[in-house]
């Protein structure tokens, strides 16, 4: 069962960065979080994933709270392109197992 | 790096056959495939995780009678919908993890298989 909690929909203007949170209040200790993003039927692609320190690469930053029950993913300049559903997901320590929750549509508006 | 592909893309089946979908990872060994189904408008569901040479394990819910799952090489897993109704209309996608790319999982682009 997904472990995250998400807003059901954001939409963000063209430039401006886009911040997406997720709640995962029972992670435990050894557990990553993991962001993908699925644009309209198409398969998910992989943006980033962290433990407990913040994280970023070409795609988007990951911002992870001290107590690691929640998380923001920053794109830091949207484009129409990254309109797509967000999924945040907390990988289980046993088993390399995905469960997505409902994710956030995002909408990056001209 | 990490691709993995479907085939087919799209496939329309009549009742009662059985339709078989491909997973390849192109670029990399997947020792773990994982397959899902996702209906219009829902988030996607996890119904079973294979590892290449083993029984597949199904999630609860699943029929694995109905759904048959064939990982017999690093490179490719088989998804087979046994006699197939209209309700297992649905998009699947599959995912696949190796070595040396981490416990990402990559997707493949899905198949849209519609049953009339």
């Amino acid at each position: 069962d997904a472990k995250t909690t998400q807003p059901t929909s954001m939409d963000c203007a063209e430039g401006r960065a886009a911040n997406l949170p997720c709640n995962h209040s029972t992670i435990s200790g050894n557990e990553y979080v993991y962001w993908y993003r699925q644009i309209h039927s198409q398969g998910p692609q992989y943006i980033i994933h962290g433990l407990k320190n913040n994280e970023t690469n070409e795609m988007a930053s990951l911002i992870i709270t001290e107590d690691r029950k929640s998380s923001t993913l920053i794109l830091p300049h949207a484009t129409l392109r990254d309109t797509a559903v967000y999924y945040c997901i907390v990988r289980p320590n046993t088993g390399n197992q995905f469960y997505f929750g409902t994710g956030t549509s995002l909408t990056v508006i001209p | 790096g990490a691709v993995v592909s479907q085939h087919p893309s799209w496939v329309i089946c009549k009742s009662g056959t059985s339709v078989k979908i491909e997973c390849r990872s192109l670029d990399f060994q997947a020792t773990t495939m994982f397959w899902y189904r996702q209906f219009p408008k829902q988030s996607l569901m996890l119904m079973a995780t294979s590892n290449e040479g083993s029984k597949a394990t199904y999630e609860q819910g699943v029929e694995k009678d109905k759904f048959l799952i064939n990982h017999a090489s690093l490179t490719l897993s088989t998804l087979t919908v046994t006699s197939a109704h209209p309700e297992d209309s649905s998009f699947y996608i599959c995912s696949a993890n190796g070595q040396g790319i981490g416990y990402e999982q990559y997707f493949g682009p899905g198949t849209r298989l519609t049953v009339t």
